[in-house]
């Protein structure tokens, strides 16, 4: 079935470093979103990507979806205490939208 | 804020019990979701509704149903509750973009 990975599913940084983590699916996609999940909270919307080679921007995070629409990628920059959580990528399921399919997250930790 | 309340927010039950999680929202979203989330298993739809009286299965609905009389109401029921149905549970509805907003989540735990 469709799926939707994850690389590392686990990464640890020193606070101000950068770094990217990775979202691959087993299908073209018609757009991907990214949410994030601060521990003990709950997954929240972060950002949707539509178009072949989009780059989207917020402050630090910097999201791209790929030219193929199978993959997309998320770059933080000078990493903070506050963008400690898992990030999850989702894409939609199937060929309709009403469903989607998470990957299983990528927990980030940073080191102060 | 999606206006999505999940009640309880904890739950201690045993073996065997049924058990009924609520999910409401003021919003009058169409689409609905139940989701688990388990460590190393990222979040797994359970079930979704996409109108009242309209629902359908999602990747691991076995040993739970659900049901959606009103707009704003779509309860998760586990029949005879397992070990295994340990978890958090979200509710989630969907909103503009396609994006889904999640509810503060159901912490169950069945001894």
């Amino acid at each position: 079935g469709q799926q939707v990975m994850q690389i590392p599913q686990y990464q640890h940084v020193q606070e101000g470093e950068d770094f990217t983590t990775y979202c691959n699916s087993s299908t073209t996609l018609s757009n991907i979103q990214w949410y994030k999940q601060r521990p003990g909270g709950h997954p929240v919307f972060l950002i949707q990507l539509v178009k072949s080679g989009e780059v989207k921007k917020q402050k630090r995070l910097t999201f791209q979806f790929g030219e193929a629409k199978k993959n997309s990628s998320l770059h933080i920059t000078a990493t903070q205490t506050t963008d400690v959580g898992t990030y999850f990528c989702a894409g939609p399921k199937g060929g309709g939208s009403e469903k989607l399919v998470f990957g299983k997250g990528m927990k980030l930790t940073v080191n102060p | 804020d999606a206006g999505i309340t999940q009640s309880p927010r904890h739950k201690v039950t045993e073996t065997g019990t049924p058990v009924t999680l609520r999910c409401h929202q003021t919003e009058n979203h169409r689409y609905m979701y139940w989701y688990r989330q388990d460590p190393g298993h990222g979040l797994r739809l359970i079930h979704y509704s996409y109108g009242v009286k309209d629902t359908d299965k999602g990747e691991v609905s076995d040993g739970y149903s659900v049901s959606r009389s009103k707009t704003e109401d779509f309860l998760l029921t586990l029949e005879s509750a397992t070990s295994s149905q340990t978890s958090v549970y979200f509710c989630a509805v969907r909103g503009e973009v396609q994006a889904q907003h999640f509810g503060d989540g159901t912490r169950l735990s069945i001894l």
